[in-house]
């Protein structure tokens, strides 16, 4: 039982190259969520899905586009990085739309140059 | 708007020593929660508490303790008899109550416990 995981969990890209990151989750949650964490800032949202197929905008979701084809992944894609996206991404997934807690996976470590 | 503070960014204590981390929200409405995250060296972040705002009781859970106190928006998270394994950025969080897919973090407190 792996819980969330993500992959890669680094990652070095140039201004404009693209990338996706994957989120996979065994838990059998519907909810999933994508965060990116800047020093100082705690955590801000980019993107969330409330199920297959499903995807909402987060509170900074501009220059990140996200897909959940399969209730188990749910992956965040930047089309042309910025150095502006400099980040540590975490995924999160939770049972349902209650307050439940969110189980967050390790992160992945996101450097543009 | 939704907002949560954490103006403690960094404390060092000493092993066995009390220590409190501070969260103070910001929210208009009146049925809210807050959650407190644990995010050690690894990197992970790890869930510790949920709250509604209906249940202002104190929590205790072997050496943490949590207060809740409405009347000035906070909810301070305290570690009794602090030991090495507590060294880790905490996080408070807010959420609800139309929307609990958004939760609203602090900057984090990191928190240094030196042996």
């Amino acid at each position: 039982n792996a819980g969330v995981t993500q992959t890669p969990k680094f990652r070095v890209l140039k201004t404009g190259q693209s990338m996706t990151l994957l989120c996979a989750q065994d838990m059998n949650h519907e909810y999933m969520y994508w965060y990116r964490q800047d020093p100082g800032m705690g955590l801000r949202l980019i993107h969330y899905s409330v199920g297959e197929g499903t995807t909402a905008k987060g509170e900074v979701p501009d220059g990140y586009n996200v897909s959940r084809l399969k209730k188990q992944n749910f992956l965040l894609g930047l089309e042309s990085a910025a150095p502006s996206q400099t980040s540590v991404y975490f995924c999160a997934t939770k049972v349902g739309d209650d307050p439940y807690e969110q189980y967050f996976g390790p992160g992945t470590r996101l450097t543009v140059t | 708007a939704q907002k949560v503070t954490q103006a403690q960014t960094e404390i060092s204590v000493v092993e066995k020593e009390d220590v409190t981390l501070d969260c103070v929200y910001e929210t208009r409405d009146t049925t809210y929660y807050l959650f407190w995250y644990k995010q050690p060296p690894s990197g992970e972040l790890v869930f510790l508490i949920r709250r509604n705002s209906f249940d202002e009781q104190n929590e205790i859970s072997g050496r943490y303790s949590w207060n809740f106190q409405k009347s000035t928006s906070s909810f301070n998270f305290t570690i009794t008899a602090s030991q090495v394994v507590d060294s880790a950025v905490y996080f408070c969080a807010l959420s609800g109550p139309y929307n609990f897919n958004k939760f609203y973090f602090g900057s984090g407190t990191k928190l240094n416990v030196k042996p």
